[in-house]
Formats: C-alpha cells, sequence, structure tokens
C-alpha cells in the first residue's frame, strides 16, 4: 500500500524552463510535506516543506504548491538549471516524525 | 549545519556475517532513523529512534536490529547477512517537533556476496 506516490520515474526538461515534479498521497492524516534532492552517492538533501495549513510555500527558484482536497503536491522549478539534474523525493509526516517517501522521480536538465 | 557520519561508504560481507553499520550526529538530535534505498523503491524506513536506549519497528525490520547507547551514535546491525540485503543504507537524524526536517548522511553501498 503506498502512501506516497511518485507516478513519473522520469522527468526531461531544458535549461531555463520550468520543471514540474508531482507527488500524489492517500493518508489524509499527513500534514508535513517534504521534497528532497539526492545526487548518485550522496545521502539526499533537504529542499523545502510544506504544511497542510498553507497552500504555496517559496524559496528561491523552488515553489511547492499543495492541494489537500486532492491530495496532491507539486515542486515547481524556475529556471531550470544543469545543476538541479538529480532524483527528487517527496516525502509525507503525520505527527509520528516519521517520514513517508515516494519512490522519487529522476530530473534530467538538459543545457 | 548537520553533520550526519556515516563510517563507511563501501562494505563489502559475506552471506552469514555479522555486519554493523554506524552512524554520529553533531547536532544533539532527539531522533535517528535508519532506511535503505533500492532502485524503484525509494527509502524504506528499517528502524528509527527517539530517545537513547529507545527503538522502534519501521516498515521493514526484519533481519535487522538496531542499538542507540548514546545520544549521538545509533548503529544497525544486520544479525547474519544475506544477499537479499545488499543495498544502500542511508541514516538520518531530526530533532523533536513539528516540522523538522529529516538531515541524512552520504550512505553506506553495503554488498553481501
Amino acid at each position: 500500500d503506498q502512501q506516497v506516490k511518485q507516478n513519473s520515474p522520469s522527468l526531461s526538461v531544458q535549461e531555463g524552463r520550468i520543471s514540474i515534479l508531482n507527488c500524489d498521497y492517500t493518508n489524509s492524516m499527513f500534514d508535513y510535506f517534504l521534497w528532497y534532492k539526492k545526487y548518485p552517492a550522496e545521502g539526499p538533501t533537504f529542499l523545502i516543506s510544506i504544511s497542510s495549513i498553507k497552500d504555496k510555500n517559496e524559496d528561491g527558484r523552488f515553489t511547492v504548491f499543495l492541494n489537500k482536497s486532492a491530495k496532491h503536491l507539486s515542486l515547481h522549478i524556475v529556471p531550470s538549471q544543469p545543476g538541479d539534474s538529480a532524483v527528487y523525493f517527496c516525502a509525507a509526516e503525520g505527527g509520528s516524525e516519521k517520514l513517508v517517501f515516494g519512490k522519487g522521480t529522476k530530473l534530467t536538465v538538459n543545457p | 549545519d548537520v553533520k550526519v557520519t556515516q563510517s563507511s561508504r563501501y562494505l563489502v560481507k559475506r552471506t552469514g556475517e555479522k555486519v554493523f553499520l554506524e552512524c554520529v550526529q553533531d547536532m544533539d538530535h532527539e531522533n535517528m532513523f535508519w532506511y535503505r534505498q533500492d532502485p524503484g523503491l525509494g527509502l524504506r524506513l528499517i528502524y528509527f529512534s527517539y530517545d537513547v536506549k529507545m527503538k522502534e519497528k519501521g516498515d521493514i525490520p526484519e533481519g535487522y536490529s538496531v542499538s542507540r547507547e548514546k545520544k549521538e551514535r545509533f548503529s544497525l546491525i544486520l544479525e547474519s547477512a544475506s544477499t537479499n540485503q545488499t543495498s544502500m543504507y542511508l541514516c538520518a537524524s531530526s530533532s523533536t517537533g513539528f516540522v523538522q526536517p529529516q538531515h541524512f548522511g552520504d550512505g553506506t553501498r553495503l554488498s553481501i556476496l
């Protein structure tokens, strides 16, 4: 039973364009959502988060949108840069301090 | 900056061996976690600890145990290593409270032959 789903295993975009990574969840008890970025041979690094009381959070080129009614969140990267090429994991938490991760989306930004 | 250090980047062991993976964090975090990452499966929680000598099972605890004798150190133990435990193992830590992200180490690539 996959509670956090990233349905696109990979995404390819051109440098300078927008990257949109999507994530769906099934558990309505989740109230905090995070995005992590992972380069090969490194651990995941925290990117941005959003609590369920908000519908948008922005940090520089990265914006996360949350649609609670649809149980959907997305990460927008504008403009995309080649250094953004990595695997992006969506994660959710519901008060237990444990995170439930999606399977990841590999983003490739082409120069 | 939070520093989570895993003792080995690469490790090769034999089937049946007892394997210890060590993790140390320097930010006085209460919570520590062990995950494994496999292609197509994402990050799966093995065990976590919210205090010294406390532990809770995650989603895939079978074949593993953990030890937390000091706040900064969390060890993962493979009691009798098997080939299906070949994986990337990731340790993480976080402080207690709402909206505290987990911080990860660089991982240990473990191969069981």
